[in-house]
């Protein structure tokens, strides 16, 4: 089967550093996704890994491993307008398979 | 604004319709996405257009059909609605078939009856 696994929820401050993780086991690879999705929006894309190591992006930094099957996404000086759902997503030749999503609560 | 838009914004119908939904890519972009986003199955990956041609199909009904235009606007069919396909259906679009960054569109919001 694919599997694609992310937290259901994570909490964390404004200021601070979270990461979030996603795991996968998929028949092939052909790149790893996040997606930023505010309640009631269209997701947007933030980053896009195809081989291993991190690439950054501003505040926002994604991070794969293909032979752990690991992805982290990791978001540093938490603004309130963070606090949203983060989707992981696998290609598999031209499907797309998603993760359900991590909700992300920034606090003050 | 991602430049993808789609109409109608919401949809109410019955079982046993058929609805058609629109999409517009961002100027210049040649493919065209179509996702479901329910509450319980969270973002499916349904199927791809690109420069008219089917590139990609994910998890697809045989109920649902999708079409893209010479205009490269695209519309997707629903029929024999059941209450299971009520959910947000986001339309993307990416100026290639291998879709490193797609701009997804508002969506439609369908609502079975």
């Amino acid at each position: 089967g694919q599997n694609i696994d992310q937290p259901t929820e994570m909490t964390a401050t404004e200021g601070a550093i979270v990461q979030i993780n996603c795991t996968y086991q998929t028949s092939g690879f052909n790149g790893l996704f996040w997606y930023q999705q505010h309640a009631g929006e269209a997701p947007t894309f933030l980053s896009y890994n195809v081989l291993d190591g991190l690439e950054e992006k501003g505040r926002f930094s994604s991070f794969l491993s293909r032979s752990k099957g690991y992805s982290y996404l990791l978001l540093k000086e938490l603004q309130m307008k963070d606090s949203a759902s983060y989707l992981c997503a696998v290609r598999v030749m031209n499907d797309m398979r998603f993760g359900a999503g991590t909700r992300l609560t920034v606090k003050p | 604004d991602s430049g993808v838009t789609q109409t109608p914004k919401h949809l109410i119908t019955a079982t046993g319709q058929r609805v058609t939904l629109r999409c517009s890519p961002r100027s210049g972009d040649l493919s065209v996405y179509w996702y479901q986003q329910s509450l319980d199955q969270g973002l499916q990956f349904l199927i791809q257009y690109y420069n008219g041609e089917e590139r990609a199909k994910g998890n697809i009904l045989e109920r649902f059909s999708a079409q893209q235009f010479p205009d490269l606007h695209s519309e997707l069919n629903l029929s024999s609605l059941e209450l299971g396909d009520s959910a947000l259906y986001f339309c993307a679009s990416s100026d290639s078939g291998t879709n490193n960054e797609q701009f997804f569109g508002p969506g439609t919001r369908l609502t079975v009856l």
